[in-house]
């Protein structure tokens, strides 16, 4: 069973810089699988952030940036602002029509 | 602008059945592919299933296959899951979802607000 696996929890001073993985248990992650991030506070859908491993939605701050770091898909904060607290979940897509959700990261801005 | 809004939720005993639908608006429906996703209560997001444009080619996560049907009607510009066997673990608030493309998941660019929905005896 392919499980995609992200930090529980992480937490970041306002100002710093934080960076979120996305981890494939069949293996590395590439840019085939059209990395894509997305933002979630409580009782809201969620909010597309980057799609395409590293291309930023229309609207999202430039701090936030997509990358392949090694075999994982990452999400970067550049100087994390407090609205920044929120949950945080990579998609992967799997080919033949699946996709699969990371299990979501929480940020704390503290 | 783009809506996507869901609706259909509800209570329904175990063993039952639910239809939800997904009204799209303020965008030209049929030529993008279309996703339900789900998240049960305090965890976190669950791709459902996806649907091609065309209607033609569907997806599904292993858990609701042979369960659960996506469909699309692009002359009502509705989408619909039909949820048949309903199980306690189904339970989760029920988002549609737009995918970028139309033949095949990139990733979700609109999403609506979702409905919920409740297994439970």
């Amino acid at each position: 069973q392919t499980v995609v696996t992200q930090e529980p929890s992480f937490s970041v001073s306002p100002g710093g810089t934080v960076t979120l993985t996305c981890v494939l248990n069949s293996g590395s992650v590439s840019t085939s699988h059209y990395p894509s991030w997305y933002q979630q506070t409580p009782g809201q859908p969620p909010r597309t952030l980057i799609y395409g491993t590293d291309t930023r939605c229309s609207g999202v701050p430039a701090r936030f940036s997509g990358s392949i770091l090694g075999d994982k898909a990452a999400l970067t904060i550049t100087g994390a602002q407090a609205d920044d607290e929120s949950d945080y979940y990579c998609v992967l897509y799997l080919g033949n029509g699946i996709s699969v959700f990371g299990g979501g990261t929480k940020l704390a801005v503290l | 602008q783009v809506q996507l809004v869901e609706s259909g939720g509800g209570v329904v005993q175990p063993g039952g059945s639910l239809r939800l639908s997904c009204a799209a608006s303020g965008f030209t429906f049929s030529p993008y592919g279309m996703h339900w996703v789900r998240q049960a209560p305090g965890k976190g997001l669950e791709w459902v299933a996806f649907i091609r444009y065309d209607g033609l080619y569907k997806y599904y996560t292993d858990s609701v296959k042979g369960r659960f049907t996506i469909s699309r009607d692009n002359s009502k510009n509705t989408l619909s899951l039909h949820m048949n066997s309903l199980r306690p673990e189904d339970t989760a608030v029920y988002f549609c979802a737009r995918d970028n493309t139309g033949e095949q998941p990139y990733y979700f660019d609109y999403w609506g607000q979702g409905t919920p929905v409740t297994v439970s005896s």
